[in-house]
């Protein structure tokens, strides 16, 4: 059972619409990443944060999506205006630090731009 | 361009039989980590190997780390249906000022009775 919950599990947005997935990390975890992974399983690298400071993000996400971890509420990630090729799962994940360590994912939130 | 990649998109077995799924990766890493994605849930790791291990035990799972031809196995033995997933390895990869986790394709192994 994942320690990391995301909410929602599904949602169904139109294009242009705004679409918002939260996570709350594991307890004590101050690493938080954020995955797109596609139909094909393969996975993009978002955003990630320690504790509210955001690490490293790329140039996608810079554009359209916007995060937040901010301190005592569930990590965001938003998509301000969604296109069809946002559909896909985002996985939120999170970890006691940024590299070399196990990753705990979530179950994901299933994006449908339709 | 994939730093890290399974060699198979595919493999099924009956159970009992085992399994190996191979990964071969392209930049020099301090750690590799196999993950198993079951339908619906997300990714949980199996095992996380270092640069200087060779080999990593986890119960029915071994895995496997040969920096020198950089490629890694992860072998399941007395498989069940319960192991039908889709694997992934992943390696840590130095971008920008911090590393995020880089993972492989996937192979589905699937696990029939």
């Amino acid at each position: 059972n994942s320690k990391v919950i995301q909410t929602p599990r599904y949602l169904v947005k139109g294009q242009g619409q705004k679409a918002k997935m939260r996570c709350i990390p594991e307890k004590g975890h101050p690493v938080v990443f954020w995955y797109q992974q596609n139909k094909n399983n393969e996975f993009k690298f978002l955003i990630n944060f320690q504790n509210q400071e955001v690490l490293q993000q790329i140039d996608m996400t810079e554009k359209r999506f916007s995060a937040e971890c901010p301190s005592n509420s569930p990590c965001s990630l938003e998509i301000q205006s969604s296109e069809a090729g946002d559909s896909a799962l985002y996985l939120c994940a999170s970890s006691l630090q940024n590299s070399g360590n196990t990753l705990y994912f979530g179950e994901g939130s299933r994006l449908i731009v339709v | 361009s994939q730093l890290a990649e399974e060699n198979l998109w595919a493999l099924s077995v009956h159970e009992g039989e085992s399994v190996t799924v191979n990964c071969s990766y392209k930049t020099s890493i301090t750690a590799l980590q196999w993950y198993r994605q079951k339908s619906g849930e997300g990714p949980a790791q199996l095992i996380l190997i270092r640069s200087n291990e060779r080999e990593k035990r986890n119960g029915r799972l071994r895995a496997t780390l040969d920096t020198s031809s950089q490629s890694s196995s992860l072998s399941i033995t007395a498989t069940r249906c319960e192991d039908t997933a889709v694997y992934f390895c992943a390696t840590d990869s130095l971008t920008g000022g911090g590393r995020a986790l880089i993972f492989g394709t996937g192979t589905t192994v699937s696990v029939s009775p």
